[in-house]
């Protein structure tokens, strides 16, 4: 089956700090989607990008999918950016989730 | 608009058992999907479900199932409880399936299998 591999697995950053998280995959997938786990569990949607460059106010996010990748681009961090960032791709009716980059920001 | 919400929010069950969680949508969403997150195996998905439809289904035996009703109500069922199946169960709903729509995702229900 599909393997999706993110890194880094652990960041910790300073506030004001930029970042990038990455999320390769081993095939053809039909979606990408990034969700933020917050420390008390709550699951956000953050994009649906199966390809492009899409922006929504620090965050953005692009994928090439035809080199079977995806980076999160995090800029002048906050503490509330503390968490886990995961990259899940829809897959033959199936969805896949890596393992997640545990980001903290420190003040 | 309230948001997702998920019952029970906590449950304990010994194996062998069944167990039946709840998920009700946002109003005038129509797409329900569920989610499995455990230490081990990370998140995983289960099922997601369109006007009553199961669209699409992940990688887990027969013991788990779910269904749709009519006002986009969802319940998920585990039966003949494992070990294995303690988890924290997330279902998550959209205004459609499969596409754009923001995925909003209920507290999740812990369930623990003695």
């Amino acid at each position: 089956g599909i393997q999706v591999e993110q890194s880094p697995p652990d960041l910790i950053l300073q506030e004001g700090a930029n970042s990038t998280l990455r999320c390769n995959f081993s095939d053809s997938v039909n979606n990408l989607q990034w969700f933020h786990q917050n420390p008390w569990g709550q699951l956000i949607n953050l994009f649906y990008i199966p390809s492009g460059t899409k922006q929504n106010g620090r965050l953005s996010a692009t994928t090439v999918a035809t080199e079977r990748y995806s980076l999160l681009y995090i800029s002048s961090s906050q503490t509330t950016d503390s968490g886990v960032y995961f990259c899940a791709v829809g897959y033959n009716n199936d969805m896949r989730f890596g393992a997640g980059t545990r980001l903290t920001v420190k003040p | 608009k309230a948001g997702v919400t998920q019952t029970p929010r906590y449950l304990i069950k010994t194996r062998g058992q069944q167990v039946t969680l709840s998920c009700s949508p946002i109003s005038g969403h129509r797409s329900v999907s569920w989610y499995q997150q455990t230490p081990g195996q990370g998140l995983q998905f289960l099922f997601e479900y369109f006007s009553e439809t199961q669209r699409n289904k992940g990688n887990f035996p027969g013991r788990f199932s779910g269904r749709q009703f009519s006002n986009s109500r969802s319940e998920m069922n585990v039966s003949t409880l494992e070990l294995g199946d303690s988890a924290l169960y997330l279902c998550a709903s959209s205004l459609e399936a499969g596409g754009p729509d923001t995925q909003y995702f209920g507290p999740g229900t812990r369930l623990t299998v003695l």
